[in-house]
């Protein structure tokens, strides 16, 4: 049973350019959420969707934006990219039960030079 | 912004000590989870305390919440040079839509001398 995997791992992007950052949820999970992690800080909440819709978003400026598809599967996409968006991306998903943990991916090392 | 501020922010301790964190928030919450994460990769739950328990164990884990003075610990006994990680609390406030967010404090970093 795979669990929350990420794509790519690493990459390394200049200022103003576009990026995207896939992720598929652990098998039986329906709710992806996305976490911003700045080195030395914790994770910070950018969103979470379930049933294709966003429900609730972290405090991200409408650069962060996501989607997430039939299969329950997500994409995090950041527009015009400034030098503090280098962190670690990690996504997780989860159950829609409320009281269940969150299962993470390795995340994805975004760098903008 | 971060609710959770885990206590120290740093902590050595020898192989076979008990390692205590600390974590402080400031809202009301529905519940408390702390997680694990090895340098720089994901994080790993570790344990769930809801708002109305008091004492949580899970083997060498125990965790603790006082929801009057809005704290929460976390004991690992025995350790061992694995458990060397940064550890995070995460609180969790269930909004009126249901949706499940987990707000994260800075973390403690653990090491374990061997």
């Amino acid at each position: 049973d795979a669990g929350v995997t990420q794509s790519p791992t690493h990459l390394i992007k200049t200022r103003g350019q576009q990026v995207t950052l896939r992720c598929s949820p652990k098998s039986g999970h329906d709710t992806v959420s996305w976490y911003q992690q700045a080195l030395g800080q914790g994770p910070q909440f950018i969103f979470q969707y379930y049933e294709e819709e966003e429900r609730q978003r972290g405090n991200f400026p409408d650069r962060f934006s996501g989607h997430q598809f039939p299969n329950y599967s997500s994409e995090l996409n950041v527009n015009a990219l400034l030098l503090g968006d280098s962190a670690l991306y990690l996504c997780a998903s989860s159950p829609t039960w409320k009281d269940s943990p969150l299962h993470f991916g390795n995340g994805t090392r975004l760098t903008v030079t | 912004s971060q609710q959770g501020e885990e206590d120290p922010q740093a902590l050595s301790i020898q192989e076979g000590e008990n390692a205590t964190m600390n974590c402080s928030y400031k809202t009301s919450i529905n519940n408390l989870q702390w997680y694990r994460q090895n340098s720089g990769r994901g994080l790993v739950h570790l344990i769930l305390i809801r708002s109305n328990e008091r004492e949580k164990h899970s083997g060498r884990l125990r965790v603790t919440l006082d929801t009057s003075k809005k704290s929460s610990s976390l004991l690992i006994t025995a350790s061992r040079a694995a458990d060397t990680a940064s550890y995070f609390c995460a609180t969790v406030l269930i909004s009126g839509a249901g949706s499940y967010q987990l707000t994260f404090g800075k973390g403690t970093k653990l090491s374990v001398i061997p």
